[in-house]
């Protein structure tokens, strides 16, 4: 059984940099065409993508947003970690993480099939 | 950056009637579209991916159509369950955009 789970803190105070880490179970990030990524949600809003992480390590982000954030994967520990800084109220809502996979021999991909039950992110001082 | 335009943003129908959403996609994003449905204080459910294909253990009342730019997104014979928000993302590059969303509601 495939899930995922975030965790993180609450509440962070406007400037700081915000830590969240997504913990799964049911798949490696080692396997080939693998991917964790990350979508927010302000309260209200519509859902946006913010970024992956490949099973290579590799990374890629929300153009709007790729200054502030960096995503890292534990792949010992099954977790991936997003940082996000000089946070601001804009940044408020609830941070989900999911996956992605890519069958690299047909080309097929699977993407957004599970995801956490989502961190809300308050950020206030 | 892909741009994806959803309509309409609310939509209000009565049970069982047939329901219809477009998305648009701001260049061909071949098939690579998905369709979900969220309720309040829940993840995004996965309903439709590839366009067309259902995912597993969604009724069959869904469906989606479409592929390049245009792509339409359907509930047949609405239930009351079905009361939530629907979106779109495609998955052809990053950024993996959503669509706005539509809101729908019961009459």
């Amino acid at each position: 059984q495939v899930t995922l789970r975030e965790s993180g803190p609450a509440l962070v105070k406007p400037t700081q940099t915000l830590t969240l880490t997504c913990t799964f179970s049911g798949f490696s990030l080692n396997t080939l065409g693998m991917c964790v990524t990350w979508v927010r949600q302000p309260p209200g809003q519509a859902l946006e993508w913010l970024g992956l992480i490949d099973w290579g390590a590799d990374t890629r982000y929300n153009t709007s947003l790729r200054t502030r954030l960096s995503i890292s994967g534990d792949t010992s520990k099954n977790q991936v970690v997003l940082t996000m800084t000089n946070m601001g109220p804009a940044d408020t809502g609830t941070y989900f993480c999911s996956r992605i996979q890519k069958d690299a021999s047909s080309g097929n991909v699977k993407a957004f099939d599970v995801w956490g039950q989502g961190t809300m992110v308050t950020v206030s001082s | 950056d892909i741009q994806m335009t959803q309509s309409p943003s609310s939509l209000s129908a009565s049970v069982g009637d047939r329901v219809t959403i477009t998305c648009q996609a701001s260049r061909d994003i071949n098939k690579y579209l998905n369709w979900y449905q969220q309720k309040p204080g829940k993840a995004p459910k996965l309903l439709i991916y590839d366009a067309s294909i259902l995912e597993t253990g969604v009724p069959s009342r869904f469906s989606g159509s479409g592929s390049g730019t245009d792509f339409t997104f359907t509930i047949n014979s609405l239930q009351p369950e079905d009361v939530a928000s629907y979106y779109c993302q495609h998955y052809d590059n990053v950024p993996y955009n959503f669509g706005q969303g539509t809101n729908l509601r019961i009459k």
